[in-house]
């Protein structure tokens, strides 16, 4: 079964601070994608990200994936509270024309202001 | 260009129980994936349809099931109802034929089972 784990779970800090939040596995994935969700609604696809070292930027959110493709990291600068949300990563296994995503727990940002 | 949407918005059933959900996929799209996100965790995998035949399973028992009708929308079915089952649904839908996909998700169905 594979797994991932994100970290840190939750995460509380001011308007305009800096945070970097983990995705770690210990298999290998076809491509990561990072989804933002907000109370009372389904994820929202952030970035998907598909080769290892590869690093996108989406205004003040850096997404990374590891060279092994087996980590990522989504970085947010200058925060704010409309950030606030559960970000999760999901994994992307893909054979032929089937694929799924396997998502972590996610982690629950919230910029206070 | 509506979304995917999912109905109803919110169902309290009881032990034992039967209960259908609805999905309907963004315009354009031809794949439809359930998923089960209980509350704290992240959304799991339940099985994913396309052609009106269940492609992919993942880790949930037979009585879960499912259909996808030729205009590509989709029911989920669960059977014998679990506490356990009480938990956000969440619908997504995607188009094949692309290289790497893209998931658009509903809002999703609240299940509370007592």
């Amino acid at each position: 079964t594979q797994l991932l784990e994100q970290s840190p779970q939750f995460l509380s800090i001011q308007e305009g601070e800096n945070l970097t939040v983990y995705c770690n596995s210990s298999s290998v994935f076809s491509s990561l994608q990072w989804y933002r969700q907000e109370p009372g609604e389904g994820p929202v696809l952030l970035v998907t990200v598909v080769t290892g070292g590869e690093v996108k930027k989406l205004k003040r959110l850096t997404f990374q994936f590891g060279d092994a493709r087996k980590d990522s990291s989504l970085h947010i600068t200058a925060a704010q509270p409309g950030d606030t949300g559960l970000y999760l990563c999901a994994g992307v296994n893909s054979g032929g024309s089937n694929y799924k995503l396997t998502f972590g727990k996610g982690t629950l940002l919230t910029v206070n202001p | 260009d509506a979304g995917v949407t999912q109905s109803p918005t919110h169902l309290i059933k009881t032990r034992g129980q039967q209960v259908t959900l609805r999905c309907s996929p963004k315009s354009g799209h031809d794949t439809v994936s359930w998923y089960q996100q209980a509350l704290g965790q992240g959304p799991q995998f339940i099985f994913q349809y396309y052609e009106e035949e269940e492609r992919q399973r993942g880790n949930f028992p037979d009585r879960f099931s499912g259909h996808q009708f030729p205009n590509y929308s989709s029911e989920l079915n669960v059977n014998a109802l679990l506490l356990g089952d009480s938990a956000l649904y969440l619908c997504a839908s995607s188009f094949r034929d692309r290289g790497f996909y893209e998931q658009y998700f509903g809002p999703g169905t609240r299940l509370t089972v007592t």
